[in-house]
C-alpha cells in the first residue's frame, strides 16, 4: 500500500496568516492526491481533488499543488473558521490511502 | 441535494456482528459507487470497502476481508456493512461516501454523518 506522510501533524497560527503544510507519498502518484477538511465532530469535506483543483464552493483561500510524491496545500489567510484537521489521500493505486492529518489551529 | 444517513452503529461484543445501513438520496444512486471509511476515536481516516454502481464488484481493506461484506439495493437507494466477528480494534465512527465513479474509490465528494461502532465486553 502507499503510505502518505503529512507534516506537520499540528501547527498554531494566527488569523490572517498564510499556512502551508505537505504531504508526502511513498511512491509516485501522479496527481492522484485530494485534500479533506474535518472539523471536531463532523465528517470530513472535500476541498481540492486532483493536487489542485477546488471543490465547488471552496474559498479561493484555499489552494494546493504539487506531483509524483510532494505535495502542499496552502490558506493563503487564516480564518477561524479554518480551524480543522486536513487530510491528504492518494487514489492513484488501490487501496485508497489516507494521511495522518495536519491539525490546524489558531494562536 | 445530497444526503446520506448511516444507521445501525451501537455497542457490540467481540466475536458479535453488526449491520450498518446508508439511506442515500439526491442523486441516482445507482451510477456511483459507494464506500465506507472508518475513523478509530481520535484517529484518522482509513478506507474500509467499496462496491460498484451496479454491485458487480467490490474490495475491502486487508484487516476487514472476510469479515465485512459491503452490499447495496439499489431499489431501496441504500448502501450496507454486515460486520462479523468483530475486534476491538473495529471500534471506530464509519461513514458512508459517495464517490463520483461508477467502479472505483477515487475522491469522496459526500459524506455522510457517521455512526459510532463500539466493540467491547
Amino acid at each position: 500500500d502507499i503510505q502518505m506522510t503529512q507534516s506537520p501533524s499540528s501547527l498554531s497560527a494566527s488569523v490572517g496568516d498564510r499556512v502551508t503544510f505537505t504531504c508526502q507519498a511513498s511512491q509516485d502518484i501522479s496527481k492522484s492526491l485530494n485534500w479533506y477538511q474535518q472539523k471536531p465532530g463532523k465528517a470530513p469535506k472535500l476541498l481540492i481533488y486532483d493536487a489542485s483543483i477546488l471543490d465547488t464552493g471552496v474559498p479561493s483561500r484555499f489552494s494546493g499543488s504539487g506531483s509524483g510524491t510532494a505535495f502542499a496545500f496552502t490558506i493563503s489567510s487564516l480564518q477561524p473558521e479554518d480551524i480543522a484537521t486536513y487530510y491528504c489521500q492518494q487514489y492513484d493505486n488501490p487501496p485508497v490511502t489516507f494521511g495522518g492529518g495536519t491539525k490546524v489551529e489558531i494562536k | 441535494e445530497v444526503k446520506l444517513v448511516e444507521s445501525g452503529g451501537g455497542l457490540a461484543q467481540p466475536g458479535g456482528s453488526l449491520r450498518l445501513s446508508c439511506a442515500a438520496s439526491g442523486f441516482t444512486f445507482r451510477t456511483f459507487a459507494m464506500t465506507w471509511v472508518r475513523q478509530a476515536p481520535g484517529k484518522g481516516l482509513e478506507w474500509v470497502s467499496v462496491i460498484s454502481g451496479s454491485a458487480g464488484s467490490t474490495d475491502y481493506t486487508d484487516s476487514v476481508k472476510g469479515r465485512f461484506t459491503i452490499s447495496r439495493d439499489n431499489s431501496k437507494n441504500t448502501l450496507y456493512l454486515q460486520m462479523n466477528s468483530l475486534r476491538a480494534e473495529d471500534t471506530a465512527v464509519y461513514y458512508c461516501a459517495k464517490t463520483p465513479g461508477l467502479v472505483r474509490a477515487t475522491l469522496f465528494d459526500y459524506w455522510g454523518q457517521g455512526t459510532l461502532v463500539t466493540v467491547s465486553s
